[in-house]
C-alpha cells in the first residue's frame, strides 16, 4: 500500500484567486472524497467521485469542483477564493462505493486565504 | 440526515489513567460508526469501526468502543493512556444503506491531553 498522498502540504492564496489541490489515492481505490476541516471543527464532506463521476455532494457551492482520473489521482478546484475557505482540505479514498471498509485519509493541504 | 455530537471538546487526563470519550449520534437510518484519531499536522487515522455483530469493538493502540443502539451512543475507551495518545479524536457515522454514497458525518472532535 502506498497510502494517500496530497500536495501541496501548505498553500497561501489571495481572496478571489483560484486554487487546485491534488491527491494520489491508493491503487484499487475507486472512490475518492474530499473534506474541508476548518479550525476547531470536524471535517465536512465536500463531494465524492466514483470511477471518475461525481456521485455525491455536500453543502458546498459550485465554485468547489473536482476531477478524478483513471490513475487514482484526483483534484479539488476552488474558484473565487473567500477568506472562509481557509481550512485543512483532506482527501480520502476507499475500495468500494459503500462505507464498510472506511476511508484512508491523506495528511491534508493547509490552505490559507488572505 | 445524520448528526454526531461529541460531548466533550477537551479531556485532560494523567498518564496511565483510564479515559472515555463520549459520542452520541442522531439518524433516521441505520448507520456504521467510526472513530478516527488526528495527530498534530496530520490526516485522520482509523482507530476502529462498528459495522455489525458484537457491540464491543476493539481497535488499534488499545482503544475500544461500545455501540449502544438504545442510547444512540458509541463511546471510546482506553483503560490506561500514554503520553503518545495526546491527539484529537473524531467520531463519525455513515449511512448503512448507502445513502449519500456512504460519506462520513463527523463530530466536532475531542482533544485528549495526556499529562505526565
Amino acid at each position: 500500500e502506498t497510502g494517500v498522498t496530497q500536495s501541496p502540504t501548505h498553500l497561501i492564496k489571495t481572496r478571489g484567486q483560484q486554487v487546485t489541490l491534488r491527491c494520489s489515492s491508493q491503487s484499487g481505490h475507486n472512490t475518492v472524497s474530499w473534506y474541508q476541516q476548518a479550525l476547531g471543527q470536524g471535517p465536512q464532506f465536500i463531494f465524492q467521485y466514483y470511477r471518475e463521476e461525481e456521485n455525491g455532494r455536500g453543502n458546498f457551492p459550485p465554485r468547489f469542483s473536482g476531477l478524478q482520473f483513471p490513475n487514482y489521482s484526483s483534484e479539488l478546484n476552488v474558484n473565487a477564493l473567500e477568506l472562509d475557505d481557509s481550512a485543512l482540505y483532506l482527501c480520502a479514498s476507499r475500495m468500494d462505493k459503500g462505507a464498510t471498509y472506511g476511508y484512508t485519509f491523506g495528511s491534508g493541504t493547509r490552505l490559507t486565504v488572505v | 440526515a445524520q448528526s454526531v455530537t461529541q460531548l466533550d471538546s477537551q479531556v485532560p487526563v494523567f498518564e496511565e489513567a483510564p479515559v472515555e470519550l463520549r459520542c452520541n449520534y442522531s439518524s433516521s437510518v441505520s448507520v456504521y460508526l467510526f472513530w478516527y484519531v488526528q495527530y498534530p499536522n496530520q490526516g485522520l487515522q482509523l482507530l476502529l469501526k462498528y459495522l455489525s455483530g458484537s457491540t464491543l469493538v476493539k481497535g488499534i493502540n488499545g482503544f475500544e468502543a461500545e455501540f449502544n443502539k438504545s442510547q444512540t451512543s458509541f463511546h471510546l475507551r482506553k483503560p490506561s493512556v500514554h503520553i503518545s495518545d495526546t491527539a484529537e479524536y473524531f467520531c463519525a457515522v455513515s449511512d448503512r444503506g448507502g445513502g449519500s454514497q456512504g460519506n462520513l458525518i463527523f463530530g466536532k472532535g475531542t482533544k485528549l491531553s495526556v499529562k505526565p
